[in-house]
């Protein structure tokens, strides 16, 4: 059974800080890893997708990275901002059912 | 802009009524999924559709009734709920590549259910 975990639970830093937010999963047998953000009440936006044949993408100042076979992801932020305040969520798809296993999340918080 | 739009985007109800979420997609996406989240918990996949057709049901109760009309339209039927099913429920769609469901997934802003 996939299992998706994200270290830290929670990380706060100060504005204009580099930061990395890692996941982890336990089968690597994935079609593909997404990287989300939610808002407090509010739905998930898309922020990368990578597919299990690429090692990383990039958008703006977020780089995520996949190593497939240690099971691990890492999402990059340049240069943090107030605005970035958030839960980032991984997730995965893969295995016999296909279906998008999330991780537990980062607590985001960048203090002005 | 999020372009999974889903209605209404709150929804307060006694445990005897019946309602329905509603959530659309105009991408043209064949995939459709339910997912459930509860305060400060990762979404859990209750129910995919791929082309119109019930592909996933991850064994919710039967008060929770899925509906796919045609491919830009998910319904969500409720009844008879428990106040434990309150919750933020949310809709997403993603290109159906043949079955293997890889795309990028795409989530509505979510429905907040409240059950007294």
């Amino acid at each position: 059974k996939q299992e998706v975990t994200q270290i830290p639970a929670a990380l706060s830093v100060p504005e204009g800080e580099n930061l990395v937010l890692n996941c982890s999963f336990t089968d690597s047998a994935i079609y593909n890893l997404q990287w989300f953000r939610q808002d407090p009440g509010k739905g998930l936006t898309s922020l990368l997708l990578i597919q299990s044949s690429q090692r990383e993408q990039t958008s703006g100042r977020l780089n995520a990275s996949l190593d497939k076979s240690s099971g691990r992801s890492t999402l990059y932020i340049a240069a943090s901002q107030p605005g970035d305040s958030a839960t980032y969520l991984c997730a995965v798809t893969g295995g016999a059912t296909n279906k998008l296993i999330f991780g537990t999340g980062t607590l985001l918080a960048v203090q002005p | 802009d999020t372009e999974v739009t889903q209605t209404p985007k709150h929804l307060v109800m006694g445990m005897t009524n019946k309602k329905s979420l509603k959530c659309e997609q105009h991408m043209g996406h064949r995939a459709m999924y339910w997912y459930k989240q509860k305060a400060k918990k990762p979404p859990e996949l209750m129910f995919v559709y791929s082309y119109e057709k019930l592909s996933i049901n991850e064994s919710v109760p039967s008060r929770f009734s899925p509906e796919c009309p045609n491919s830009s339209l998910l319904n969500l039927h409720l009844h008879a709920l428990q106040p434990e099913d309150s919750a933020l429920y949310l809709c997403a769609s993603s290109q159906d590549n043949g079955g293997l469901n890889t795309g990028e997934l795409f989530f509505g802003e979510g429905s907040r259910l409240t059950v007294l």
